[in-house]
C-alpha cells in the first residue's frame, strides 16, 4: 500500500521556468491538499479538492495553479517558478471526514529556483 | 482567519525525561486537533488526535489534552527516546471546509 507518492523529489529550476508537481493517491480518499513548508513557518495551505472536480484556493495560492485529474491525481503547477518558491512541497489526502482520520501526507518534493 | 500558536520552537530534553508542547487556538469552532511527528527527509505523519468532546486521549508513552474553554491543547511525551527526535506540528481544523491549520512547528532533541 503506497499511501501518497510525490514526483519528483527534488527538482531545481531557474527563474522563469514551469514544471508540474506530481501527486497520487492510492486510499480512495475524497480530499486532497498542497502544502508548502518553510523553515520556521510551519505548513501551510496552497490549494486544495475537497472532492473530485472541485479546487479551492488556501492561504498562499499566488503563483500556483492546481488540476484535479482524477479522483487519484491532484497536480500543482508553477508557471512561472521564482526563487520566493523555494521550499519543500507536500501532498496530502484524507476521507471526506477528515477529522475522522486526520490526513495522510507524501514524502515530499523538493524544489529550488534560482 | 484561524490561528494556531506552537510553542516552545526548540525543545531539549534528557533521554527518559518527559516533554510537553503547547498550543492555543482561536476559532471557538474548532473539534479536532491532531499532532503530526516528521522526521527528517520525510512527510508529516499522525501520532495522536483528540477532539472537542474529549478532554485526554492516551496511546502507550504519548497523551493529548484539550481545554476548550481557554482554546489550548497539549502533547505530552514521557519516558522520552532518541527515536522520538523530530519536529512536532500541532494542528486544528477550524470551523471550514478548507481542512487543518498547523502550528509552525517543535524540534524535539533528545539529549542521551
Amino acid at each position: 500500500n503506497a499511501g501518497v507518492t510525490q514526483t519528483p523529489k527534488f527538482q531545481v529550476l531557474k527563474t522563469g521556468q514551469s514544471m508540474t508537481l506530481q501527486c497520487a493517491q492510492d486510499m480512495n480518499h475524497n480530499s486532497m491538499y498542497w502544502y508548502r513548508q518553510d523553515p520556521g513557518m510551519g505548513l501551510r495551505l496552497i490549494y486544495y479538492s475537497a472532492s473530485e472536480g472541485t479546487t479551492d484556493k488556501g492561504e498562499v495560492p499566488n503563483g500556483y495553479n492546481v488540476s484535479r485529474l482524477n479522483k487519484r491525481e491532484f497536480s500543482l503547477r508553477l508557471e512561472s517558478a521564482a526563487p520566493s518558491q523555494t521550499s519543500v512541497y507536500f501532498c496530502a489526502s484524507s476521507e471526506v471526514g477528515w477529522d475522522d482520520y486526520g490526513y495522510t501526507f507524501g514524502s515530499g518534493t523538493r524544489l529550488t529556483v534560482v | 482567519g484561524e490561528n494556531v500558536e506552537q510553542h516552545p520552537s526548540t525543545l531539549s530534553v534528557q533521554e527518559g525525561d518527559s516533554a510537553v508542547i503547547k498550543c492555543t487556538y482561536s476559532d471557538s469552532a474548532s473539534n479536532y486537533f491532531p499532532w503530526y511527528k516528521q522526521e527528517l527527509g520525510k512527510g508529516p505523519q499522525l501520532i495522536i488526535d483528540i477532539r472537542s468532546n474529549v478532554g485526554e486521549k492516551k496511546d502507550q508513552r504519548i497523551a493529548v489534552t484539550l481545554n476548550k474553554t481557554a482554546k489550548h491543547f497539549s502533547l505530552h511525551i514521557t519516558e522520552t527516546q532518541p527515536e522520538d527526535s523530530a519536529v512536532y506540528f500541532c494542528a486544528d481544523s477550524g470551523g471550514g471546509a478548507d481542512g487543518l491549520t498547523f502550528g509552525k512547528g517543535t524540534h524535539l532533541i533528545i539529549q542521551p
